[in-house]
């Protein structure tokens, strides 16, 4: 069965650090990975997507995410955070052939100026 | 704002209350999804269709009962909730279903929050 895992409720970070937000995964097959962020009173938007190819994928407002096969993981991360980062970020996966996507728990990231 | 929006944004109800959640997409998709979100939990998916047929039920109560008369519309309709309803429900639509897409995107709306007291 497909589960994935965010084993972080919170990241706090200051404004101008590196962030990482974790997330693992498990799935039958390859795995089709998703970020998506949620705002305060905002349903979820698409950040960024592993489907094939690089493992360093690329994404909206400067996020990029690492598919690491080998240790299942597919983290999001961020050279330089920004205060307007503060949201909560959910990690999903999908494998080939389903339909549904499985959500993480999610991560609230908190960023400090 | 997403190409899908939600109506109403909030909703309190008692519990013999009869309500209905709507979903609208303006994106020309063919799937929809209603979700549920619960505070410190993932995501519950709840229903999915596909060109106006269910293809997922998840062991959703009967008390939620969703309808879908075309392809860019998606009810919810509620009866009898218990307060444990409460929560943010989400609607999703995606262009098809991840069988022969699986990288297809979903879109969501901003939600509907429910207050069943």
């Amino acid at each position: 069965a497909q589960s994935v895992a965010q084993p972080e409720d919170q990241v706090n970070v200051a404004e101008g650090n590196p962030l990482t937000v974790k997330c693992t995964y498990s799935v039958s097959g390859n795995p089709y990975l998703f970020w998506y962020v949620q705002y305060p009173n905002r349903g979820l938007q698409f950040l960024l997507k592993y489907i094939t190819g690089d493992n360093l994928v690329k994404g909206s407002y400067g996020f990029e995410a690492e598919f690491n096969k080998s240790q299942t993981s597919f983290h999001l991360k961020k050279p330089s955070a920004l205060v307007s980062d503060s949201a909560l970020y959910f990690c999903a996966v999908r494998d080939l052939g389903g339909f549904k996507t499985i959500f993480g728990a999610g991560t609230r990231l908190f960023v400090k100026a | 704002e997403t190409g899908v929006t939600q109506t109403p944004r909030h909703l309190v109800m008692g519990m013999t209350n009869k309500k209905s959640l709507k979903c609208e997409q303006h994106l020309g998709h063919n799937a929809m999804y209603w979700y549920k979100q619960s505070a410190k939990k993932p995501l519950e998916l709840m229903f999915v269709y596909s060109l106006e047929e269910r293809v997922e039920n998840n062991s959703v109560p009967s008390r939620f009962s969703p309808e879908c008369p075309n392809s860019s519309h998606l009810f919810l309709h509620l009866h009898t909730l218990q307060p444990e309803d409460s929560a943010l429900y989400l609607c999703a639509s995606s262009q098809d279903l991840g069988g022969g897409a699986p990288g297809d995107t979903q879109y969501f709306g901003p939600g509907t929050r429910l207050t069943v007291l």
